[in-house]
This record gives structure tokens, C-alpha cells and sequence, in this order.
């Protein structure tokens, strides 16, 4: 099946820091999205993307769909202590359902 | 709103027992899943149901069966836990014809197996 996979693992980082992460597949996708999970809850989106190569804003964060439609990445600037918890990226390929495959996600650490 | 409500939150069973997991979303949506998290694992599909009366095999069906009965309704069960399917669950619900793509998702369940 569909797989994907997301880096970093972990990041630690000083608050007012930039984060990067990405996601790289091995089949194409239509839609990626990219969701934060905090402790104890499920996962919420934060971007959704539909067109290769669209860069889209979400008041700190940024995300792209690669241009080969097989990869993604996640930008937040300036980061602060409530970007804490674990980011997964999704994918959604043309077939019925919608089904997504999920990134194994990347756990921030913000420290203040 | 209460969105996608899953219970219960909290479950320890031994090896051999039988439960069920029930989620509720109250947005009409059509598609509803069962996830399951692992740590470092992320998110993988187990069931989904594209509509009231059908469900469909995920990922890792292995041991689980759902039902949807009412659209607004998914169960999962488990018929005879083992201590592999201790894990937190996911259920999660999505639009049909007009959608973001977005996967609307209850707080979670957290099995444990003994």
C-alpha cells in the first residue's frame, strides 16, 4: 500500500525558532493535509492542499505540494510553546472513500 | 458541537474478552473511519464505511469488525482482544460528495489489553 514518510521524528527547539518538516511518498497524491495533534485529543487540521505546487498560509504556518505530487512540507515561523504536540502529514489519492495515509508525524518540543 | 464523540475513553480488558467501541458524529457526514495510533506508528486504517448498512477493510482489519447500522453511528469490535490490539483508537468522519478533505476526528479511546 500507500506509504509515507515524515521526518523529522522529533525536533527540539527554542522558542521564536523556524521548524521544518516534510513528508516524501512513493505514489502520487491528490490532496495532502496537515494535521496537529495535541495530548489526549485527535488530530486537527491545520492546511489542506489540492494542486501540485500550491503554497498555502495559515496565520504562522505554511505548507507546499510538491511539484511531483509525491511530497509535502510544513513551515511554522517564529515558534512559540502552544505549537507544542505531534504533526502528521496526510495523503489523499483519487480513489473512493477518500481514504487518508497517514505520516508516522513529528512530536515538538518548544522550549520557552 | 459536540462533532465525533467516541466511548468509552478509557478501557482495560483482558486477553480473551469481547468490546465494542462506539462513535457518534452529528454532521450528517457519510464516510466514518476507525483508526488506530501506535506510538511512532502514526495513524493506520482499520475499517471505514462510505454510507449507512456498508463497511469496508482498512489497512490492518485483522481482528476487528464495525458495523453501520445508522449513518450517524460506527462501531468497532473487538471479538477476542490480545495484548497487540492495545492501542489507542480513532474514529473519524468526513464528508461525501462536496469536501475539503478534511477528516474530522473524536478524542480517542484508550485500550488496554492484558
Amino acid at each position: 500500500g500507500q506509504q509515507l514518510n515524515q521526518s523529522p521524528q522529533s525536533m527540539f527547539i527554542q522558542e521564536g525558532e523556524d521548524v521544518s518538516m516534510n513528508c516524501t511518498s512513493s505514489s502520487i497524491f491528490n490532496t495532502w493535509l496537515w494535521y496537529k495533534q495535541d495530548p489526549g485529543e485527535g488530530p486537527v487540521l491545520l492546511i489542506a492542499l489540492y494542486k501540485a505546487g500550491e503554497l498555502t498560509s495559515n496565520g504562522r504556518l505554511t505548507a507546499q505540494f510538491g511539484i511531483t505530487r509525491k511530497d509535502s512540507f510544513l513551515n511554522i515561523s517564529a515558534s512559540i510553546p502552544s505549537d507544542v504536540g505531534i504533526y502528521f502529514c496526510a495523503g489523499q489519492g483519487n480513489t473512493n472513500a477518500g481514504k487518508s495515509t497517514f505520516g508516522d508525524g513529528t512530536t515538538l518540543t518548544v522550549k520557552p | 458541537n459536540a462533532g465525533v464523540t467516541q466511548t468509552p475513553k478509557f478501557r482495560v480488558l483482558k486477553t480473551g474478552q469481547s468490546m465494542t467501541l462506539l462513535c457518534a458524529q452529528d454532521m450528517n457526514h457519510e464516510y466514518m473511519y476507525w483508526y488506530r495510533q501506535d506510538p511512532g506508528m502514526g495513524l493506520r486504517l482499520i475499517h471505514y464505511s462510505v454510507g449507512e448498512g456498508t463497511t469496508a477493510k482498512g489497512e490492518v482489519p485483522d481482528g476487528y469488525n464495525v458495523s453501520r447500522l445508522k449513518k450517524q453511528n460506527f462501531l468497532l469490535g473487538l471479538e477476542s482482544a490480545a495484548p497487540s490490539q492495545t492501542s489507542v483508537y480513532f474514529c473519524a468522519s468526513r464528508a461525501g460528495k462536496i469536501n475539503t478533505g478534511e477528516l474530522f476526528f473524536g478524542e480517542g479511546s484508550r485500550l488496554t489489553v492484558l
